[in-house]
């Protein structure tokens, strides 16, 4: 069964600070990976993609692969407290002509004021 | 990006009726479209790939029966729960799949069932 986790949390920074997500996956042959963002009743939001090993980065949110380590990340820098929300890790299935999206169970951020 | 709407976003229903909820791609014909359900504090969970003029492939543990899906064209994919009850009381939302992998997600639909 391919696997996303994440730390469930919560994860509480105060304003101004770094925010750290980390998500591990099981399938070795992922390419794709994504985070989303999702405000309590609300549905997720496309933060960020990324396919290659590094760091893409766009504002102030920085996104971190390893496929060696089958480790990604992101980056939250200069916490806002709107910022707060659940941050979901997503992994795109190998194989199959449909894409479809394994997700972590998110994790909880708060970013205190 | 995409731009997805849903209707209702909201709904409350008697146990025993079917619900209708609609997903619409507004700014892209999408030959692809999946439904999720999530219940509280849990996170997604896929219930089926919808393809444009053809059968939607469930998830393994979705009833087809239960939860019919139709996207019979590039802008319209629904999802009807039928003979609803309690326990199918969840967040429905649908994606759009564009540039081969991104998935954009519509507004969701909270479906209550009495």
């Amino acid at each position: 069964q391919k696997e996303v986790e994440q730390n469930s949390g919560p994860l509480s920074v105060p304003e101004g600070a770094i925010a750290s997500l980390n998500c591990t996956y099981s399938d070795r042959v992922s390419q794709s990976f994504f985070w989303y963002r999702q405000y309590s009743g609300k549905s997720p939001e496309l933060i960020m993609s990324i396919y290659s090993n590094g760091d893409k980065e766009d504002g102030r949110f920085t996104a971190q692969l390893n496929k060696a380590s089958q480790y990604v990340s992101l980056l939250i820098r200069d916490s806002q407290p709107s910022d707060s929300a659940t941050y979901l890790c997503a992994v795109i299935e190998s194989g199959g002509s449909n894409y479809k999206l394994t997700f972590g169970k998110g994790t909880l951020l708060t970013v205190n004021p | 990006g995409a731009v997805v709407s849903q209707h209702p976003s909201w709904v409350i229903c008697k146990s025993g009726t079917s619900v209708k909820i609609e997903c619409r791609s507004l700014d892209f014909q999408a030959t692809t479209m999946f439904w999720y359900r999530q219940f509280p504090k849990q996170s997604l969970m896929l219930m089926a790939t919808s393809n444009e003029g053809s059968k939607a492939t469930y998830e393994q543990g979705v009833e087809k029966d239960k939860f019919l899906i139709n996207h019979a064209s590039l802008t319209l994919s629904t999802l009807t729960v039928t003979s609803a009850h309690p326990e199918d009381s969840s967040f429905y939302i649908c994606s759009v799949q564009r540039n081969t992998d991104t998935q954009y997600f519509g507004p969701g639909t909270r479906l209550t069932v009495l």
